[in-house]
């Protein structure tokens, strides 16, 4: 079983570049998260997904967009990079639709470096 | 404000020692859940257990055992009889508004053999 995938796993950007990191889960699961993870700082939201169609802002979502493209993928696109975007990124999904009361299940992680 | 804090940055133990990582939790919520997570090396994010406020019932599962504790907002984690393989990133959580989880900084734990 796949889970959550996301590619690329590891990318190195210049500023000002653009890229989108594509995630997709095969365990019919409704909500789908984009966390950044920092040194000490634990996870953060960037955008999330209720559902297929929805996609809401995190505590994060400046210099970021996401597409809900189906139930399945949802892509996180930085526009243009910023070092301050280097980070680990993770895709999550999660069973239970419009609550958060159930575990999240994480892809891989794709870590960014922008230069 | 929702929050999680977890005091301890990083805790070396020596294999088969007990160990117990601390999370201490803030929410206006009266009825919540709560999350452990691991992060081993390689980085894959693993859920561990979920707990509803509700049930203040210790956990066990194995070598690992959680203490829920609401009158001091804490819900522990320890692990009985270290492993090298218990080496990790542990990370606490909790839901807030929305869609959204709030996760603690992490404890780094490593086993040494």
């Amino acid at each position: 079983n796949a889970g959550v995938t996301q590619t690329p796993k590891f990318q190195v950007l210049k500023t000002g570049q653009s890229m989108t990191l594509q995630c997709a889960q095969d365990m019919n699961h409704n909500s789908m998260y984009w966390y950044r993870q920092d040194p000490g700082m634990g996870l953060r939201l960037i955008y999330y997904s209720a559902s297929e169609g929805t996609t809401d802002k995190g505590e994060v979502p400046n210099g970021y967009n996401v597409s809900r493209l189906n139930k399945r993928e949802f892509s996180l696109r930085l526009e243009s990079a910023a070092p301050s975007q280097t980070s680990v990124y993770f895709c999550a999904s999660s069973g239970l639709a419009g609550t958060n009361t159930g575990e999240l299940f994480f892809g891989e992680g794709s870590r960014l470096t922008v230069l | 404000a929702q929050k999680v804090t977890q005091a301890q940055t990083e805790i070396s133990v020596v294999e088969k020692e007990d160990v117990t990582l601390d999370c201490v939790y803030e929410t206006r919520d009266t009825t919540y859940y709560l999350f452990w997570y691991k992060q081993p090396p390689s980085g894959e994010l693993v859920f561990l257990i979920r707990r509803n406020s509700f049930d203040e019932q210790n956990e066990i599962s194995g070598r690992y055992s959680w203490n829920f504790q609401k009158s001091t907002s804490s819900f522990n984690f320890t692990i009985t009889a270290s492993q090298v393989v218990d080496s990790a990133v542990y990370f606490c959580a909790l839901p807030v508004y929305g869609q959204n989880f709030v996760f603690g900084p992490g404890t780094r734990l490593s086993v040494l053999p």
